[in-house]
Formats: C-alpha cells, structure tokens, sequence
C-alpha cells in the first residue's frame, strides 16, 4: 500500500507570495491532517478535513487555509507569505472515526523557506 | 490546559544501552489518545504506538516497550539494547476529545535520542 505522498518536497518562496503545497492520502483513509514543525514552536496542529469537511482547526491566522477533494487528497494554501513560515510542513492522513482515534501516518513534508 | 511534556531535550547513549523516555500529560478528559511517534533525520514522523486512557496495559514489541501509567499521568517508552538505527528524535502526543472529530495531536516537544557506536 503506497503510503502518504506530499508534492513538493522542497520550496523557495520571497515575502508576500502564497504558496499552495499538495496531499495525498493512503487509499481508503478519508482524514487529512495537516502540522508546521519548527524549531522554535515545534510540531502544531494547522488543521483536518474529512470528507471536503474541515473538521479541526489549529490556532494559525487565516492566511492559512485548506481543502480537500472528493478522492480525499488535500492541498493547503499560505497566502502573504511571511519570513516565519519558513517550515517543516507534515500531512498525515488517518482512518477516520467519530468516536475512536486512529493512528495518523505522516507523509515527508515539504519543506518551505521564505526568504 | 492540555500538554505535553518531554523533559529530556538530548539523551545520548553508547550502542546495547537501555534507554526510556519520559512523557507526561495533562488533561481533564477521561477519553483521550495517546501516541509515540519517532522522527529520523530524513523528517518523515513514523508512528509507533497507540494507547487509549481505558488501556493500562503495558506492550512490548520486540526492543521497544511502554509503560503507561494513569495515576502519574505519564507514558515512558524504553529501547532495550539500543541500537545507532534507534537514533531519532522521539514524541510523545496527546489526542483528546474534542466535538466533532479526534484527530488533533498535541506533541511533546521531543526527545533527540543520539545511540553511539
């Protein structure tokens, strides 16, 4: 079973441009997770989307968004973007349930540096 | 307030040594998840272990074993025989209950775990 794919791996942006970075779920897994990992905040929650639905949210300012298709891959949009967001940023996808937590695998991330 | 707690930043051991890794939590909740995930140096987070808050059961899975326990909020994680393959840096996660969906992992801090030759 192929595992959780991320496209791009690696990104160079300037100040002010958005950027929109790409999941894909393992098959039959209908939850998609999405985390910045820095080295001053560390791993934090940005949001999930379950079925087109975002279902959680992190505590990030709206620049942050995302989506999620009817195949389940997911894409995440940063708009205006800023020296900070300069990250590690991990998709994890998951069985999903309402009343039970599944194990969430992680795909390799994209790493994005603002400059 | 929901945390997680990983005191130990840097633990460095000599190859065949045992070693545990502490991990504490907060939380109110009854229902909660929690999870231990190791990071090697290529970035890729790989899940490790599960444990719902009704399951006090200790596992072991060949070197790897945990300990959790309920009445010291904590969940400890120890690698027998340490090998330099172990060497990552390890966390420690929290999921709670939260309306609508229980996906949203808290993350300890981590533990970067160097096994030397």
């Amino acid at each position: 079973k192929a595992g959780v794919t991320q496209t791009p791996r690696y990104l160079i942006k300037t100040r002010g441009q958005q950027v929109t970075l790409s999941c894909s779920p393992i098959s039959g897994h209908r939850s998609v997770s999405w985390y910045q990992q820095t080295p001053g905040q560390g791993l934090q929650f940005l949001f999930e989307y379950f079925s087109e639905t975002q279902r959680n949210k992190g505590n990030f300012p709206g620049r942050f968004s995302g989506r999620q298709f009817s195949n389940s891959r997911s894409e995440m949009n940063v708009s205006t973007l800023e020296l900070g967001d300069s990250a590690l940023y991990l998709c994890a996808s998951s069985l999903a349930g309402t009343s039970v937590s599944y194990e969430q695998y992680f795909g390799p991330g994209t790493r994005l540096t603002v400059t | 307030a929901q945390k997680v707690t990983q005191a130990q930043t840097e633990i460095s051991v000599v190859e065949k040594e045992d070693v545990t890794l502490d991990c504490v939590y907060e939380t109110r909740d009854t229902t909660y998840y929690l999870f231990w995930y190791k990071q090697p140096p290529s970035g890729e987070l790989v899940f490790l272990i599960r444990r719902n808050s009704f399951d006090e059961q200790n596992e072991i899975s060949g070197r790897y074993s945990w300990n959790f326990q309920k009445s010291t909020s904590s969940f400890n994680f120890t690698i027998t025989a340490s090998q330099v393959v172990d060497s990552a840096v390890y966390f420690c996660a929290l999921i709670l209950r939260p309306s609508g969906g229980y996906n949203k992992l808290i993350f300890g801090a981590g533990t970067r775990l160097a096994v030397h030759p």
